[in-house]
């Protein structure tokens, strides 16, 4: 079945670092890939988003590319600040009902 | 716009009792889904109600059951608890169809313990 792989955490780096946090995916068709932090306290919310091969989605800095040709959609940031220490999850979803296979989450925090 | 809003926000329940667990969705959302976040777990799908029907379910047993009102809120019940069963429960709500779709609207959860 579909399911999705990501780096285990926790990540602990200083501000301004680089961030990468790795996502493979297994998946029988072609399903659209997210990227969904969650902050302390408060619920998931969508961060990025990608619907087909080599589409990059974007936002706040965070980028990640659906990479068909080895089922991957890592996310980076040039500059990590205070601000992003969240959990991180992957995610993927095949169809249009909502079933949306989460990775395990990866805790990041950034110390000043 | 209002967002996904949960309810109660903490309980404590024993074994074999049942719950239930509220949801408002989102403005203008017609489609409600419910997920279990494990301790240190991503969320794993639950089900999804559209137009108060059940419209696909994850791999959980019947007495995970679920409603959903004409102005799309939502209730979460669960029968017979079992310790296993203690997580954070999240509602999310999207969109009519053919509106952004595959995006997800997330409620803060509501966290059980089963004791």
């Amino acid at each position: 079945g579909n399911s999705v792989t990501q780096m285990e955490g926790p990540v602990t780096l200083s501000e301004e670092a680089f961030l990468t946090i790795n996502c493979t995916y297994t998946a029988t068709g072609y399903p659209s890939l997210f990227w969904y932090v969650q902050y302390p306290g408060e619920g998931l919310q969508l961060l990025l988003k990608a619907t087909k091969a080599d589409d990059k989605g974007s936002n706040k800095g965070f980028e990640a590319t659906y990479r068909k040709e080895t089922t991957s959609f890592h996310l980076e940031k040039g500059s990590v600040q205070v601000s992003d220490s969240a959990v991180y999850f992957c995610a993927l979803e095949e169809g249009n009902n909502n079933d949306m296979r989460f990775g395990a989450g990866t805790r990041l925090t950034v110390k000043p | 716009e209002t967002g996904v809003t949960q309810s109660p926000t903490h309980l404590i329940k024993t074994r074999g009792q049942q719950v239930t667990l509220r949801c408002s969705s989102q403005s203008g959302h017609n489609t409600v889904s419910w997920y279990q976040q494990a301790l240190g777990q991503g969320p794993q799908f639950i089900f999804q109600y559209y137009r108060e029907e059940e419209n696909g379910r994850g791999n959980f047993p019947p007495r995970f059951s679920g409603l959903q009102f004409p102005n799309y809120s939502s209730e979460l019940n669960v029968n017979a608890l079992e310790l296993d069963d203690s997580a954070l429960y999240l509602c999310a709500s999207s969109p009519p169809s053919g509106q952004s779709t595959n995006v997800l609207t997330f409620g803060a959860g509501s966290r059980l313990t089963v004791l």
